[in-house]
């Protein structure tokens, strides 16, 4: 069976110091990879795809930035974290964009 | 571009009460469309989903019935627990190959 590893579950980083969120998928090949963030009390916001390995699509501009190095491996990174890059962070896959997703079970990113 | 509307809340409700989270959405084409469920601190789960017109997806006691008429997929259970309390979004697939697309989530609180 497919599962989804995501970490760490919880973070706590220094303004302007630079991130790394990892995700791996097992049991699955080429799947479609996606990271979302969750502001507190709000929904969710897709800030990156990938339909295969070196393929970053972004959703939304900012000082984040995804790569896909392996198929199955998803990274989130950053240069310089802001305080409003706190938030609760999912990634997700699925077998393409016209199915349904299946997450992992998130991290909690705060900045201070 | 594709949509989708769910009450925002937070719902309360008393254990053993119904419960309807309302959702309509508004996409071209024949999307299917899902209810997936985030229990607290955690990543969501897809509670259950329907794939075309009148189908009824089901699980752990809830319901939603795809209304194409109504453009709508309302989540139903006919009695709560204290363990359903979580947030639950709404979605769908649009089927032209784009990422899910999710209402908001609706916060809800059963209490003893």
């Amino acid at each position: 069976s497919q599962t989804i590893h995501q970490w760490p579950a919880t973070l706590v980083q220094p303004v302007g110091s630079p991130l790394s969120l990892e995700c791996t998928v097992e049991g699955t090949s080429n799947p479609n990879l996606y990271w979302y963030r969750q502001a507190a009390g709000r929904g969710l916001q897709l800030l990156f795809y990938s339909v295969g390995i070196g393929q970053i699509s972004s959703e939304v501009p900012q000082n984040l930035s995804a790569s896909r190095p392996q198929d199955r491996q998803f990274i989130l990174s950053s240069k310089k974290l802001l305080l409003s890059d706190s938030g609760f962070y999912l990634c997700a896959w699925s077998v393409d964009k016209n199915t349904e997703a299946f997450f992992g079970q998130g991290t909690r990113l705060t900045v201070v | 571009g594709d949509s989708v509307t769910q009450m925002e809340g937070p719902v309360t409700l008393s254990e053993e009460a119904f419960l309807t989270i309302n959702c309509t959405y508004t996409a071209t084409g024949y999307p299917s469309l899902f209810w997936y469920v985030q229990y607290p601190g955690e990543g969501l789960q897809l509670l259950l989903k329907a794939t075309k017109a009148d189908d009824k997806g089901s699980n752990k006691g809830f319901e939603a019935t795809y209304r194409k008429e109504t453009t709508s997929f309302h989540l139903e259970k006919g009695s709560v627990q204290v363990s359903d309390s979580a947030v639950y979004f709404c979605a769908l697939s649009s089927g032209r190959n784009t990422p899910l697309v999710f209402g908001k989530g609706t916060r809800l609180s059963v209490i003893a």
